[in-house]
């Protein structure tokens, strides 16, 4: 099946500090996802990209589409510490799979 | 509407007991989606309906668990005589279509003893 690579697994950074992490798959996605979960909640959408090469700002976060269509990045800048949480990257293909298909997740802490 | 909501938010029931969750998606979101989710790990697929229609169907969804989206509204996850490799937290999301934004509920966290 689909299989998306996130990294890193796990960040420790200190408050103010800029974040970066990123999805890579073998296979070709149509839609990027990405989501921020917090212990015993669902997942909460942050940033929607549709189209390869796009670049998508959410307030302190930005994030693009590859252009291989092959992979995504997100970044946070200026951290702070409600940022703590699971980050996960999620991607629907065009193929006969379409379902969403996640990341294992980047843990996040933020360092006071 | 408030978004996808997700009853109950914790189960806890013994072993070899049936038990069901309910999802109510957002209002006009065509696609919903049932995934599972143990501790460390990403959300899995587990089986996805368009309207009433239910098209694909994870590995994972052994012949104990069924789900249902009767009139294409809300849908139900049942799983028939429960183990405690069941336990997990059970998400449910919508979307429009296929390739829009999909929306998470909160969870049902359960837990088989």
């Amino acid at each position: 099946g689909q299989q998306l690579n996130q990294s890193p697994q796990s960040m420790f950074i200190q408050e103010g500090e800029d974040v970066s992490m990123n999805c890579t798959s073998s296979s070709i996605f149509n839609t990027w996802l990405w989501y921020k979960q917090d212990p015993g909640e669902g997942p909460v959408l942050l940033i929607a990209l549709y189209k390869a090469g796009e670049l998508t700002s959410n307030g302190r976060l930005t994030a693009q589409f590859g252009i291989t269509r092959k992979d995504s990045f997100l970044n946070i800048s200026a951290s702070i510490p409600s940022d703590v949480g699971i980050y996960f990257c999620a991607g629907i293909s065009s193929g006969s799979a379409r379902q969403l298909t996640f990341g294992s997740g980047t843990q996040l802490t933020v360092l006071p | 509407d408030t978004g996808v909501s997700q009853d109950p938010r914790h189960k806890i029931t013994k072993r070899g007991q049936n038990v069901t969750f309910r999802c109510d998606p957002i209002s006009e979101h065509n696609r919903l989606y049932w995934y599972r989710q143990t501790l460390g790990q990403g959300p899995e697929f587990l089986t996805y309906f368009q309207n009433e229609a239910q098209l694909e169907k994870s590995r994972l969804l052994s012949d104990r668990f069924s789900a249902e989206r009767p009139k294409g509204s809300f849908s139900t996850l049942e799983i028939q005589r429960t183990e405690q490799g069941d336990s997990a937290m059970y998400l449910c999301a919508s979307s429009l279509d296929w390739n829009t934004e999909a929306f998470f509920g909160q969870g049902t966290r359960l837990t088989v003893v």
